[in-house]
């Protein structure tokens, strides 16, 4: 049973980048069955996607965030990393990896974009 | 990008159905039928309960369907019950490879 476990500094000063690291156990993120994902929620408030990384490498982002972000993955510790540059107080949040499960669309496409397996997030807050 | 709009609260009696709404535009929810739908307790992470505009992962009951016209989204919940009060949140594959997610809906069980 693939489990996710989200970790990194709980606040960061303003200006600074935040480093999150997501360790995935009981299923490798090179398979490429699934994507991975980051997604955010400041307290009280909704879901915002970050962006995601696929089993080869390859990214895409919130195109908000797009700037500022980079997702990777270390596929010899299994783990995702997210950056996230001059951060500010509106980047507080509790932020959440995932796994991104696919479907097969026309011409045999796959589309990854349901997420089936969620850490129990971790909270960053921006603040001097 | 702009997110999905769902209402911000619904209720209903034990019992009855609810629906949620979820309206995108022709770049997201008009686009394709990639539409999935999470529940989240407090302090819980959300949960997939459809995927695929209207199939269930295993586990999921069959009180919650979903369906889908145009840019609008569903999801009615049959035989409201206590445990099924929550927020929900509506999401759509983009044409710009993204995802995005609506606002959320809380749902309270009278």
């Amino acid at each position: 049973q693939v489990q996710l476990r989200e970790s990194g500094p709980g606040l960061v000063w303003p200006s600074q980048t935040l480093s999150l690291t997501c360790s995935v156990s009981g299923g490798s993120i090179t398979r490429d069955s699934y994507y991975w994902t980051w997604i955010r929620q400041p307290a009280g408030k909704g879901l915002e996607w970050i962006g995601r990384i696929s089993s080869s490498g390859n990214t895409d982002y919130n195109p908000s965030l797009q700037s500022r972000v980079t997702i990777s993955a270390d596929s010899s510790r299994n783990q995702l990393s997210l950056r996230l540059t001059s951060v500010t107080a509106a980047d507080t949040a509790l932020y959440y990896c995932a796994r991104v499960d696919r479907t097969e669309g026309y011409w045999g496409k796959f589309y990854y974009y349901y997420m089936d397996v969620w850490g129990k997030g971790t909270t960053v807050t921006v603040s001097s | 990008q702009s997110a999905l709009t769902q209402p911000a609260s619904v209720s209903g009696s034990p019992g009855q159905p609810i629906t949620i709404s979820c309206t995108g535009t022709s770049s997201d929810l008009g686009a394709y039928d990639y539409v999935a739908w999470y529940q989240q307790y407090p302090g819980n992470a959300p949960k997939l309960i459809i995927y695929d505009v209207r199939n269930r992962p295993s586990g999921i009951s069959n009180r919650f369907s979903g369906s889908k016209f145009g840019n609008k989204a569903s999801l009615t919940i049959d035989g409201l019950q206590a445990e099924d009060e929550a927020n929900y949140y509506c999401s759509s594959y983009t044409t710009s490879l993204s995802l995005v997610f609506g606002g959320g809906t809380r749902l309270t069980v009278l």
